[in-house]
């Protein structure tokens, strides 16, 4: 079963806008990661933090956590093209043998 | 690194078939995961590996479906008497334990699987 929801389910921008979205999760976690999945291709590691973190950044994305309220959020700085995917967050913990469960995933198009 | 392989990239068959899909995951990585992914939707987990031994299976995996990792290194999926609901891209990750700290799971490109 989904751990979440991902809010958008779809998000439309323009190249050079941000883009934001946000995943919330249900139970107790060890770690969230957010992934980049490509039409037809696998999931690629975008970004992990940590239950003990609140905010990190890489490149042109931060993420942040909220373990009281269950949520993160990821925003994409000047979009690109390129960065038409659909994001997924994805949560494990200790207890479930580090499998990971993912949300729906929120589908973002970047318009030249 | 060469990155996680599945093979095939794309099956057809027709349904009461049975299928085979191999995963090779990053060498030094000890752990091996299966997912399945339908159209639109997140991953969904099936079973994972440490080594050679099946550690979990979802419930997801009825018992048309067999995973292997016969030498902690490959793995298997096999689904028996194939069914139209098993159409969806059947994803593998394959992840590693460094100090303790189990680090990002690393995803093949996926079989897809289409039953007529």
């Amino acid at each position: 079963s989904q751990q979440g929801e991902e809010d958008p389910q779809a998000l439309s921008i323009q190249e050079g806008e941000n883009a934001t979205m946000n995943c919330s999760y249900k139970t107790s976690i060890n770690n969230l990661q957010w992934y980049r999945q490509n039409s037809g291709r696998g999931l690629v590691h975008l970004i992990l933090i940590r239950s003990n973190e609140r905010e990190k950044h890489s490149g042109r994305l931060r993420v942040t956590l909220d373990t009281s309220k269950k949520s993160s959020s990821l925003l994409i700085t000047a979009s690109r093209a390129a960065d038409t995917a659909s994001y997924f967050c994805a949560t494990d913990s200790k207890a479930a043998g580090n499998k990971l469960t993912f949300g729906g995933g929120t589908r973002v198009l970047v318009k030249p | 690194d060469t990155g996680v392989s599945q093979d095939p990239r794309h099956k057809i068959t027709k349904r009461g078939q049975n299928v085979t899909f191999r995963c090779d995951p990053i060498s030094e990585h000890n752990r091996l995961y299966w997912y399945r992914q339908t159209l639109g939707q997140g991953p969904e987990f099936l079973t994972y590996f440490q080594n050679e031994a099946q550690l979990e299976k979802s419930r997801l995996l009825s018992d048309r479906f067999s995973a292997e990792r016969p030498k902690g290194s490959f793995s298997t999926l096999e689904i028996q008497r194939t069914e139209q609901g098993d159409s969806a891209m059947y994803l593998c990750a394959s992840s590693s334990l460094e100090g303790g700290i189990h680090q990002p799971q690393h995803f093949g490109d996926g079989t897809r699987l289409s039953i007529l």
